[in-house]
């Protein structure tokens, strides 16, 4: 089974603090994306990767980075964090993109790390 | 962009009982997959059903894909099927392109 770990499940951070969320996958899959959970918004993306070193925005990117140096790594990246970005964080990957029907495109997902910005 | 619906937002069952979620949307999909969020957070997918019927155990989808709908069937429900359902669509085959919906959150009373 594919394993996707993030490294915190849950933090507590203080406004301004340079925050990283950590994500790994084991099943060298080519695709990896960070999700934002709020009640009432729902799962929004907020970044994506399909290889190393290749970045896109999501919907939400604004006060978000993130890093991709090896394949198996997705890094989320909260510059300086504020209140608003209290939030559960969720991290994704999927084989690759297929254009037909296919498996390879199914996205598992991490256990999620609920982030606490005071 | 596409617009997801899921009905009902919130069911309580008894144990034992069938339910029926229904997804809607907007536009034709090419990409259209369950999960279950369990009540710690952990999302798992259930199925991957641009198209068709799947069955996994107590759980089966159909998606009809001209009417733009999918429904997710749990028979014989458990406490453990406890949690929140949503669907997640996409008119490309990218999961980058995809819209979840709001979710139905089911309670199995024992």
């Amino acid at each position: 089974d594919v394993k996707v770990t993030q490294s915190s499940r849950y933090l507590v951070k203080r406004t301004g603090e340079k925050v990283f969320l950590e994500c790994v996958q084991d099943m060298d899959h080519e695709n990896m994306f960070w999700y934002r959970q709020d009640p009432g918004l729902g799962l929004r993306l907020i970044y994506f990767s399909y290889d190393v070193k290749m970045k896109e925005k999501g919907d939400i990117p604004e006060g978000y980075s993130v890093s991709r140096e090896k394949k198996e790594r997705f890094s989320l990246i909260l510059e300086s964090a504020s209140t608003n970005q209290t939030s559960m964080y969720l991290c994704a990957s999927s084989l690759r993109n297929q254009p037909h029907y296919s498996g390879a495109n199914v996205l598992t997902f991490g256990a999620g790390s609920r982030l606490t910005v005071l | 962009g596409i617009q997801v619906e899921q009905s009902p937002p919130d069911l309580i069952l008894q144990e034992g009982a069938n339910s029926t979620l229904r997804c809607n949307f907007s536009d034709s999909v090419n990409n259209l997959q369950w999960f279950h969020q369990n009540p710690w957070g952990q999302l798992i997918n259930l199925f991957y059903i641009p198209s068709g019927t799947k069955q996994n155990g107590r759980l089966s989808a159909t998606t009809v894909a001209t009417e733009r709908y999918s429904l997710l069937y749990i028979s014989s429900s458990q406490t453990t099927d406890s949690g929140v359902y949503f669907c997640a669509v996409s008119m490309t085959y990218n999961n980058n392109d995809m819209r979840f919906g709001a979710g139905t959150r089911l309670t199995v009373k024992p």
